[in-house]
């Protein structure tokens, strides 16, 4: 039931691109994606309710294809700030089970 | 605004002892609640929801129990501790859709010696 992401881990430098993918086995209704510091609680960044919805805020973009039960996160430029633990996260069509991604460590360097 | 409490910050506690994890929202009514743990450097694991008052559903086998005695309380609880029980316990509430963001607490670090 876990959606799966990929890469596990990414090192960027500070103004290069980085595309984090989650797939699901199962059938997707919603994505979601979370920011993790490390020591902290996830923190809300977006959610795709249609296939092929696309959304952004800053530089911070993401897409869901419905058909292929896939989103993608999308960074651009990335900052320091970035760094962290990022997690796709999907509901069960009744929307009391939340299931999150196997997470993708993304650590931007100077 | 709708704010969720969780306590304690920290916790060490021997095997074999007892264990009582509390959590409230404030600012909402009749949300979904769910308890979460994270081992050291790992994912979020789904422990427990809750969509109402006494209804628990519970996620993995173990030795680890919740209850929702009230509707904004989430209590975390186990008679005896296990060395694997240690890690990062979050707790988050959501409305009742499938579009509704995870909002949650700042977690409990429980370190079982």
């Amino acid at each position: 039931q876990q959606p799966v992401q990929s890469p596990q881990a990414v090192i960027l430098r500070e103004g290069e691109d980085a595309v984090i993918n989650c797939s699901s086995s199962k059938a997707l209704y919603s994505v979601h994606w979370y920011r993790q510091k490390h020591g902290e609680a996830p923190v809300f960044l977006m959610i795709l309710l249609k296939g092929g919805e696309q959304k952004g805020h800053d530089k911070i973009s993401a897409s869901f294809n419905e058909k292929k039960q896939q989103s993608s996160l999308y960074l651009t430029a990335s900052q320091l700030s970035y760094s962290g633990t990022y997690f796709c996260g999907t509901a069960s069509n009744t929307g009391n089970q939340f299931y999150f991604g196997t997470g993708t460590s993304l650590t931007v360097i100077p | 605004s709708q704010t969720i409490h969780q306590w304690p910050a920290t916790l060490v506690q021997p095997v074999g002892s007892p264990l009582s994890l509390e959590c409230t929202v404030e600012g909402t009514s009749n949300p979904n609640l769910y308890w979460y743990r994270q081992a050291a450097g790992r994912g979020l694991q789904l422990l427990f929801y809750s969509v109402g008052i006494g209804q628990i559903s519970s996620e993995v086998p173990q030795n680890l129990s919740a209850s929702r005695p009230q509707d904004r309380q989430f209590i975390l609880s186990s008679k005896k501790l296990l060395l694997s029980d240690s890690g990062f316990y979050l707790c988050a509430w959501s409305g009742i859709t499938y579009n509704s963001p995870l909002h949650f607490g700042n977690g409990t670090r429980l370190t079982v010696t």
